[in-house]
């Protein structure tokens, strides 16, 4: 099993730019979410879904959208990016509803908007 | 919605020493609370987790304590070694898993 997969690993965006971050499971999980993670900030949850079809806001979800057509992927669009939204980008999966149990991060996407 | 508060911020130790982190949430509701290692440039991974039915968990050198009438939960690392260098993230779940602000450990050797 290939795990949590994200593409790119690294995407530098200007302002006003728009762009899709992939993410990809491959343990039929039905629980899949997207966290940024910035300095002193922990991470935050922008959005999530508890499964094909399925989806709802998290704590920053403003700037976001996501779609969950399949139970393997969760995209996330940025359709006009701001400098605010350079971060780190993890997509986790749960096989449990609401993550109530072992969330699986992947390697992470880094974002810079200049 | 659910708030989770982490402390410290961060943390140094000396070798051999134990380390404390302590989470306090908002919703009495939340009814599972794991605990996240983030190595440098790696992605987080959970070390330990605990229901709300139980008070105490331990795993080896990682022991985590829940008190639902106070709303906080803390991890504890016995023996400290410099391999448990890393930030340290506290999570709570009401449906969706919120987490805390990360702690940095340092152990110095």
């Amino acid at each position: 099993n290939a795990g949590v997969t994200q593409t790119p690993k690294f995407q530098v965006l200007k302002t006003g730019q728009s762009m899709t971050l992939q993410c990809a499971q491959d343990m039929n999980h039905e629980y899949m979410s997207w966290y940024r993670q910035d300095p002193g900030m922990g991470l935050r949850l922008i959005h999530y879904s508890v499964g094909a079809g399925i989806t709802d806001q998290g704590e920053v979800p403003n700037g976001y959208n996501v779609s969950r057509s399949t139970t393997e992927d969760f995209p996330l669009r940025l359709l006009s990016a701001a400098p605010s939204q350079t971060s780190v980008y993890f997509c986790a999966s749960s096989s449990a509803a609401g993550g109530l149990r072992e969330q699986y991060f992947g390697p992470g996407t880094r974002l810079t908007v200049t | 919605g659910e708030n989770v508060e982490q402390h410290p911020s961060t943390l140094s130790v000396q070798e051999g020493d134990s380390a404390v982190i302590k989470c306090t949430y908002s919703d009495s509701a939340s009814n599972y609370f794991p605990w996240y290692k983030q190595e440098l440039g790696k992605r987080p991974q959970l070390i330990i987790d605990i229901r709300s039915n139980v008070g105490e968990k331990k795993d080896q050198r990682i022991a985590v304590t829940l008190n639902k009438t106070a709303k906080h939960f803390s991890l504890h690392i016995t023996e400290t070694q410099p391999e448990d260098s890393a930030v340290y993230f506290c999570a709570s779940n009401t449906g969706k898993l919120i987490f805390g602000q990360g702690t940095t450990l340092q152990v110095k050797p």
